[in-house]
């Protein structure tokens, strides 16, 4: 069964302060996939990062970046030099290669609040 | 790119009336994808379809429940015979994909607030 833990529930940060995103996953699956989505106070999920699970290479996008570990099965997500429009709540979902739809299973989410 | 569109917004409603959504995906995306999501939570998939046809149907998704894309274009999300805890926030979304889709993201709708009194 795919499961997705976000055990932060929220987050309050100053702007310019690094902030980190937990994450962990379950699945049985040996080929998958893991992403970062934002919501913005508006409602709308806007796709942020993706990785494979043959790919644990971690990298930097702008002020994005993320640490996938397998041997923890964690997936942690960090924005670094926040800003008030970071503010959003941000969830984590993992997606099984073996399930034919691909669906997205999420996690609760984390709201993070950036204050100026 | 005109992205994932969503119609209504909102939808106030009183228990035991009928309410359909709609979805129009991104164009060229033969995947799309209804997920709910209510208050403090994740959002949960309902279902899927793969150009017209609807290949997967979550537990979620009681007989009350019923989803159409009847060209393979745009989708309908039916609730019959609402009730109080189908109060939520209905997302669609879409992807393109063939057989090698399932590296693409999906793209989420601003979602169908339903409301029940």
């Amino acid at each position: 069964a795919q499961k997705v833990t976000q055990a932060q529930t929220e987050i309050s940060v100053v702007e310019k302060e690094d902030v980190t995103l937990d994450c962990v996953y379950e699945t049985r699956d040996t080929t998958y996939y893991l992403f970062w989505y934002k919501q913005p106070p508006s409602g709308e999920l806007v796709f942020l990062i993706r990785r494979n699970s043959f790919d644990e290479q971690n990298e930097i996008s702008g002020r994005y970046s993320w640490n996938f570990q397998k041997s923890t099965s964690s997936f942690n997500f960090t924005i670094t030099a926040s800003q008030v429009v970071d503010s959003a709540v941000y969830f984590c979902a993992l997606s099984e290669a073996g399930g034919g739809s691909e669906k997205l299973v999420f996690g609760k989410g984390m709201k993070l609040t950036v204050n100026p | 790119d005109t992205g994932v569109s969503q119609d209504p917004r909102h939808k106030i409603t009183k228990r035991g009336q009928n309410v359909t959504f709609r979805c129009d995906p991104i164009s060229e995306h033969n995947r799309l994808y209804w997920y709910r999501q209510t208050l403090g939570q994740g959002p949960e998939f309902l279902t899927y379809f793969q150009n017209e046809a609807q290949l997967e149907k979550s537990r979620l998704l009681s007989d009350r429940f019923s989803a159409e894309r009847p060209k393979g274009s745009f989708s309908t999300l039916e609730i019959q015979r609402t009730e109080q805890g189908d109060s939520a926030m209905y997302l669609c979304a879409s992807s393109s994909g063939g057989d090698r889709g399932f590296y693409q993201p999906q793209h989420f709708g601003d979602g169908t607030r339903l409301s029940i009194l």
